[in-house]
């Protein structure tokens, strides 16, 4: 069975900063995708990020980055220029290819951006 | 929009008293899950099913039941409500060619059984 590790419950940061939020995960699988979804306290669940484990290239979407690091089996989001309104809950997740492709998340961060 | 609605947004409900929680998506999606959330703990899938008729367990399924008779709905039925099932609940759903950008969510049910 696949688990998702999430080290860090929660942190904060000061607005306009970096922060890199971390995410272990293991699987014997060699083809799967991983997400981070951001949970706002409006409790809605909306994806941040992908990305697939046959793609070598991190993903990238505006502010948000991964460190994809497969042999590791390690994959943190890094939020740069950090806004007030990334105030939320972050859970990394993962999703083998094949079977019920059934969503495993990590137990959450809950991040805070310090005005 | 596309959209998956969940209701109701809040139910406070009483040990015993059988209830059901609703789902519905409106993307023609295959596959959907039902989630729980509790602190400390993060989602945890219930059921899901990959098409109509077609439904099978989570990771903690005691307790719930489901059914997929027409692809847009996926209702999750507690016969029998105990305090331990006081959690949050997402259904969520994706399509067999979206499945690799993950699933869209409803908004939650937030549940409580005293």
């Amino acid at each position: 069975a696949q688990t998702v590790t999430q080290s860090q419950p929660e942190m904060s940061v000061q607005e306009a900063e970096t922060v890199t939020l971390s995410c272990t995960y293991d699987t014997s699988e060699s083809n799967y995708y991983l997400f981070w979804y951001k949970q706002p306290p409006s409790r809605q669940m909306i994806l941040v990020i992908r990305q697939e484990a046959y793609k070598q290239q991190n993903a990238t979407e505006n502010r948000f980055s991964v460190n994809f690091q497969k042999a590791a089996k390690s994959f943190s989001l890094k939020i740069s220029d950090s806004q007030l309104g990334d105030t939320a809950m972050y859970f990394c997740a993962f999703m083998k290819n094949f079977g019920n492709e059934k969503l495993t998340f990590g137990t959450g961060t809950r991040l805070t951006i310090i005005p | 929009e596309a959209q998956v609605t969940q209701n109701p947004r809040y139910l406070i409900t009483v040990t015993g008293k059988k209830l059901t929680v609703t789902c519905s998506q409106n993307m023609n999606h295959e596959y959907m899950s039902w989630y729980r959330q509790d602190p400390g703990l993060g989602l945890r899938q219930i059921y899901y099913s990959m098409n109509v008729e077609v439904t099978d367990k989570g990771d903690v399924p005691e307790g719930y039941k489901v059914s997929r008779k027409e692809k847009r709905n996926f209702p999750l039925i507690l016969e029998s409500p105990s305090p331990n099932q006081t959690s949050l609940y997402f259904c969520a759903s994706t399509s067999r060619q979206g499945i690799a950008y993950g699933y869209t969510f409803g908004s939650g049910t937030r549940l409580t059984v005293v």
